[in-house]
């Protein structure tokens, strides 16, 4: 089975400029999130989607940042325009369900992105 | 608030030798999973093991194994048999009820195992 899939792995750009992250969760998977890890830090949810509805967004920077699921499938992170602070590994993780407790997430290999 | 602490920014370890990784959690909901999961330099989060709060049984998978405290709301990773490959940062997470299913990480311990 193909695990979460994450494209650029690395991406360098000037401050205030644009950047773009993709996911592929894996199949049937109907819940996904992204996540900021700034270095030295656990994971901080950025925004869940179940299916292609958003479910928490509430620590989403949203004068900068957007995400959509397309066809609740593929995702896309987008962050315009980029501040320094915004230099982090983002992770995307999908799991099968998004309700209860016990559910394990899978994690794709993040994208680190360096904000100059 | 912070949920998750883990009071351990690093630690050495012997190759072959026992390890345990402190975590202690906050929550008000009686229904609660805890997570452990290790990311090694690539940068992926892999996931070890896993504990509910209802679970009367310490959770373990392999060499490893979770020491679960409810009354004192700690959930200490321990490894067993260090193997240099063990080398990596370990994150204690939670989900309860209340995060609607995201899960709350700590802020990681550093692991390094010497030969």
């Amino acid at each position: 089975e193909a695990g979460v899939a994450q494209s650029p792995r690395y991406k360098i750009i000037e401050k205030r400029q644009s950047v773009a992250f993709w996911c592929n969760p894996i199949s049937g998977h109907a819940t996904l999130y992204w996540y900021q890890q700034i270095l030295g830090q656990g994971p901080k949810l950025l925004i869940q989607f179940q299916n292609n509805g958003v479910v928490d967004d509430s620590q989403l920077p949203k004068d900068r940042f957007s995400a959509e699921r397309l066809k609740g499938v593929d995702s896309t992170l987008k962050i315009q325009p980029a501040k320094l602070e915004d230099s982090a590994v983002y992770l995307c993780a999908s799991s099968l369900v998004g309700a209860g407790v016990s559910y394990e997430q899978y994690f794709g290999p993040g994208t680190r992105l360096t904000v100059t | 608030a912070q949920k998750i602490t883990q009071t351990q920014p690093g630690m050495f370890v012997q190759e072959k030798e026992a390890v345990t990784l402190d975590c202690t959690y906050d929550t008000s909901d009686q229904s609660y999973g805890l997570f452990w999961y290790k990311q090694p330099s690539s940068g992926e989060m892999i996931f070890l093991i896993y504990q509910g709060s209802y679970d009367e049984q310490n959770a373990t998978e392999g060499r490893y194994s979770l020491n679960f405290q409810k009354a004192r709301k700690s959930a200490n990773l321990v490894i067993s048999a260090s193997q240099l490959g063990d080398s990596a940062m370990y994150f204690c997470a939670m989900r309860d009820l209340g995060s609607w299913g995201k899960l709350q990480f700590g802020a990681g311990t550093q692991v390094v195992v010497t030969p």
